[in-house]
């Protein structure tokens, strides 16, 4: 199946500094790729949907300021935590949507997720 | 408003014996229902999903999800749980096949035990 790569796996980091994820379709092009954010036995939280050539779609209460989303390419996406804080600290994950036809010849699209980033914030 | 509930935090069975996880879900028009596994520091992999068709559907690693309409609930089985089914299931629902919209469950952590 399609595979979602992230990159760091962990990184840690002290306070006000700004750490970049990116997000990378390795078999396929997305056009639309989501972050998410996840806290300790927690779900996933939605926060913004990553558009390829256009600006992001933030959620309701996640500042866009603070998490900046570039989406350059049919493969790549990345998001940057500007001014680290203690509090960003979580497991940020992306996933990218693989738009294709199903065996009948219709139009599907499939969620692939990647495995997630370790962000901690001293 | 769409949402979901995973009404069980922990679930925890025997290895062999049968396994179900709950979920059930609310959402304006048609339903589409995913189950996810997590394991520890990994992302979410794709197990099954519900759009249309039959109620029953099967998935990866033998899981299967019966789709009740009446009963709003889209159960995760298994008719025989092994140790490495332990991990964390999450039940999300989308209004439509865009899963990228998902509204996620609390999820429920599997134990099996030997």
């Amino acid at each position: 199946g399609a595979v979602v790569s992230q990159h760091p796996s962990r990184v840690i980091c002290k306070s006000g500094t700004s750490v970049k994820i990116e997000c990378r379709s390795l078999d396929f092009q997305a056009t639309t790729m989501f972050w998410y954010r996840q806290f300790p036995k927690q779900s996933l939280m939605l926060m913004a949907t990553s558009n390829e050539g256009s600006k992001a779609t933030y959620e309701q209460g996640v500042e866009k300021d603070k998490f900046l989303i570039n989406h350059a390419s049919l493969t790549l996406s990345t998001l940057t935590v500007t001014s680290a804080h203690p509090e960003d600290s979580s497991f940020y994950i992306c996933s990218a949507i693989e738009d294709r036809l199903d065996p009948s010849g219709r139009e599907c699209s499939e969620q692939y997720f990647g495995p997630g980033t370790r962000l901690t914030v001293t | 408003a769409q949402s979901v509930a995973q009404p069980e935090d922990q679930v925890n069975v025997a290895e062999g014996n049968p396994l179900t996880v709950k979920c059930t879900y609310s959402v304006s028009g048609n339903p589409y229902l995913f189950w996810y596994v997590q394991y520890p520091n990994r992302g979410l992999q794709f197990l099954l999903k519900y759009i249309t068709g039959d109620n029953l559907v099967k998935g990866s690693y033998g899981f299967e999800a019966e789709f009740n309409k009446s009963q709003t609930s889209f159960h995760l089985k298994k008719p025989s749980a092994l140790v490495s089914d332990s991990a964390l299931y999450f039940c999300a629902v989308s209004p439509n096949t865009n899963a990228g919209k998902s509204t996620f469950g609390d999820g429920t952590t599997l134990t099996v035990k030997p």
